[in-house]
């Protein structure tokens, strides 16, 4: 199996802060992360595919980047309805895995 | 719309048998291309892939669970069954059916997710 690591496994910020989360494969996965967003009591949406892509209906704040093993989910300006749980999720294998999730929360 | 809905039984006790059926409209599961997976996540814990299950009935399993799993299709219901056979009260949680995302070569991920059914295994 691939194994997908996230980090931070929580965080803090304010809102308009720019945060960063990092999943990092347990071999190269070339650019086969998908990042969603989960919240409590919700199924998870899509965020962003093959590592940059923004979903549809996506606002543009979310943004991804990264390749090979070490991809990062950033968030440019922090809004209240963004405090969520955040997993990356690699397609490179079809046996899929996800990320252990870093909850976000706004002080 | 393509929506997507998890039944079953809400309580199953340890070494039975439990059956899930994800009953989906505004899509085909005969359609080229379309793949429907089962994820779970225990409570307060990560989400975890189970199986999917594709077009032409391809099918793959999570290794550490491929033994007791197995995913059917009734493409003339437009339904996905998942059974897991001798579950253990570590197999509660909610488990979710979703849809696989239409972005050609970027492998599988799930744009449309059902509302997810929560099963309790215990005696």
């Amino acid at each position: 199996d691939i194994q997908m690591t996230q980090s931070p496994s929580s965080l803090s910020a304010s809102v308009g802060d720019r945060i960063t989360i990092t999943c990092r494969a347990s071999q190269s996965i070339t650019g086969y992360v998908n990042w969603y967003q989960q919240k409590p009591g919700k199924a998870p949406k899509l965020l962003i595919y093959a590592a940059s892509s923004l979903h549809t209906g996506v606002p543009s704040r979310f943004s991804g980047s990264g390749s090979e093993t070490d991809f990062t989910l950033t968030i440019s300006s922090l809004q209240p309805e963004d405090c969520a749980t955040y997993y990356c999720q690699q397609s490179y294998s079809t046996l899929l895995t996800f990320g252990g999730g870093t909850k976000v929360e706004i002080k | 719309q393509t929506t997507l809905k998890e039944s079953g039984p809400t309580l199953v006790k340890p070494t039975q048998t439990l059956t899930l059926t994800c009953t989906f409209s505004g899509l085909s599961l005969s359609t080229s291309g379309v793949v429907v997976g089962w994820i779970r996540q225990p409570p307060g814990r990560a989400l975890e892939w189970l199986t999917l299950i594709y077009w032409d009935d391809e099918k793959h399993y999570t290794p550490s669970l491929k033994t007791r799993l197995s995913i059917t299709r009734d493409t003339s219901k437009n339904q996905v069954v998942l059974t897991m056979t001798n579950v253990d009260p570590v197999d509660s949680g909610t488990y979710y059916c979703a849809h696989r995302a239409n972005y050609d070569g970027s492998g599988i991920m799930f744009d449309l997710w059902g509302q997810g059914t929560l099963v309790t295994v215990s005696s």
